[in-house]
């Protein structure tokens, strides 16, 4: 059974810092995996996917990396602002095809960034 | 539509009452998921649909509930017989199977039970 954990589940640093939220898997059979972000009382916003053949991708100040072999992934926002203060979510997708597939989701970093 | 739409936004229900939850994926997305969120608490899978296929409902927390998605087109689910402890955020995604599957989600349903 697939596992993802999100470690530290709360991080609090003052604007302009580099920010670096983390995310493993116990399962390395992935197809893709997926960084979200949630704002407090809304759904859920896709940030950056990245398939499994691919080792990181890149969006504006976000970067995303994927070690699949170690069951890990990286996601780093440079230099944090205040409006990027939220919950971020990793989710990672066995098979799509596959009958028993499902996004399984880590527990969420809770990000609060100081002005 | 350009995204994933979820009606109603919020509803609030009597216990005991049936609710009705709507979900309109992004058109072509063959893959539809359903996912519960109470307040404070993580993401709870409930269920899965995959073009014809049928569903993965392993995460349906009782036999209360239940959904449908007619093609690859609009899904409910509806909880029967409402109790306190289904007040949460329903949250619908919905995705490709082949090449970017990036999920998206709507903004979700708010469900109280008083």
């Amino acid at each position: 059974k697939q596992e993802v954990t999100q470690i530290p589940a709360a991080l609090s640093v003052p604007e302009g810092e580099n920010l670096v939220l983390n995310c493993s898997f116990t399962d390395s059979a992935i197809y893709n995996l997926q960084w979200f972000r949630q704002d407090p009382g809304k759904g859920l916003t896709s940030l950056l996917l990245i398939q499994s053949s691919q080792r990181e991708q890149t969006s504006g100040r976000l970067n995303a990396s994927l070690d699949k072999s170690s069951g890990r992934s990286t996601l780093y926002i440079a230099a944090s602002q205040p409006g990027d203060s939220a919950t971020y979510l990793c989710a990672v997708l066995p098979n799509p095809k596959a009958a028993g597939n499902k996004l399984t989701f880590g527990g969420g970093t809770r990000v609060l960034v100081k002005p | 539509g350009a995204g994933v739409s979820q009606s109603p936004s919020n509803k609030v229900t009597e216990k005991g009452k049936d609710v009705e939850l709507r979900c309109d994926p992004i058109s072509g997305h063959t893959a539809l998921y359903w996912y519960r969120q109470r307040l404070g608490q993580g993401l709870e899978f409930l269920i899965y649909f995959q073009g014809n296929s049928a569903p993965d409902k392993s995460g349906l927390p009782s036999d209360r509930f239940s959904a449908e998605r007619t093609g690859e087109s609009v899904s409910t689910l509806t909880i029967q017989r409402t109790q306190q402890e289904d007040s949460a955020v329903y949250l619908c995604a919905s995705s490709l199977v082949t090449g970017n599957t990036e999920a998206f989600f709507g903004q979700g349903t708010r469900l109280t039970v008083v």
